[in-house]
């Protein structure tokens, strides 16, 4: 199975920061990532897919990048709607995995 | 508007069987692989497997192919997983959600239900 390695388990941040969540495939995915967001109480919801592909409607200070075994996801400019736990999940084999998730709060 | 709407959860003794089902609307069910997710109470997210478009072939996660089951009726627009000798372990919500593909090789979940829950507890 692919392990995916996610970092960090939680972090906080102020409005307006920049927050950047990492993501580190056991092998080279090719690409193969995707983000999803998850508020409490709620259904996890795509964020990016294909490692830098925005989904529609996802606000633009969202952003995917990576290659190989190495992927992150940034937060430009931090909201108050942003919080929430992030998970990464890897696509390109079977068995599919998601990394532990990262839970993001205001500081 | 995609919809995907969950049921058949509840609360199951260990050694049980139960059977989930996910009503699907808003787009095309037969042109989708489905897949199930589930996630545990701490957070955890596991994928479960997932059925072709025409229920032809299924792929599972190995530590849950003996007592997991897929399937799908197209003309219902339904999802089913069948649960057999539940474990305490399997106390989740689990999710249905159709496969998109990136670059033709890659799948990810761009809908998600509302999900439903499922307690194993004697």
């Amino acid at each position: 199975d692919i392990q995916m390695t996610q970092s960090p388990a939680s972090l906080s941040a102020s409005l307006g920061e920049t927050v950047t969540i990492q993501c580190r495939a056991s092998e080279d995915i090719y690409s193969g990532l995707a983000w999803y967001q998850q508020k409490p109480g709620k259904s996890p919801q795509l964020l990016i897919y294909g490692a830098s592909s925005l989904q529609d409607g996802v606000p633009s200070r969202f952003s995917g990048s990576g290659s190989g075994t190495q992927y992150s996801l940034k937060i430009s400019s931090m909201q108050t709607e942003d919080e929430g736990v992030y998970f990464c999940q890897q696509g390109l084999k079977y068995p599919l995995t998601f990394g532990s998730g990262t839970k993001l709060e205001i500081k | 508007e995609v919809q995907l709407v969950e049921s058949g959860g509840g609360l199951v003794k260990p050694g049980a069987s139960l059977k989930l089902s996910c009503v699907a609307s808003g787009f095309t069910f037969s042109d989708y692989w489905m897949s199930w997710v589930r996630q545990t109470p701490g957070k955890t997210m596991e994928w479960i497997g997932d059925i072709k478009y025409d229920g032809s072939y299924t792929n599972y996660a190995p530590s849950l192919k003996n007592r997991f089951t897929i399937s799908r009726d197209n003309a219902k627009s339904t999802l089913y997983l069948q649960m057999s000798n539940v474990r305490s372990e399997d106390t989740a919500t689990y999710y249905c959600t159709p496969i998109s593909l990136y670059g033709g090789y890659s799948g990810y979940f761009d809908y998600w239900g509302q999900g439903v829950m499922v307690t194993v507890s004697s």
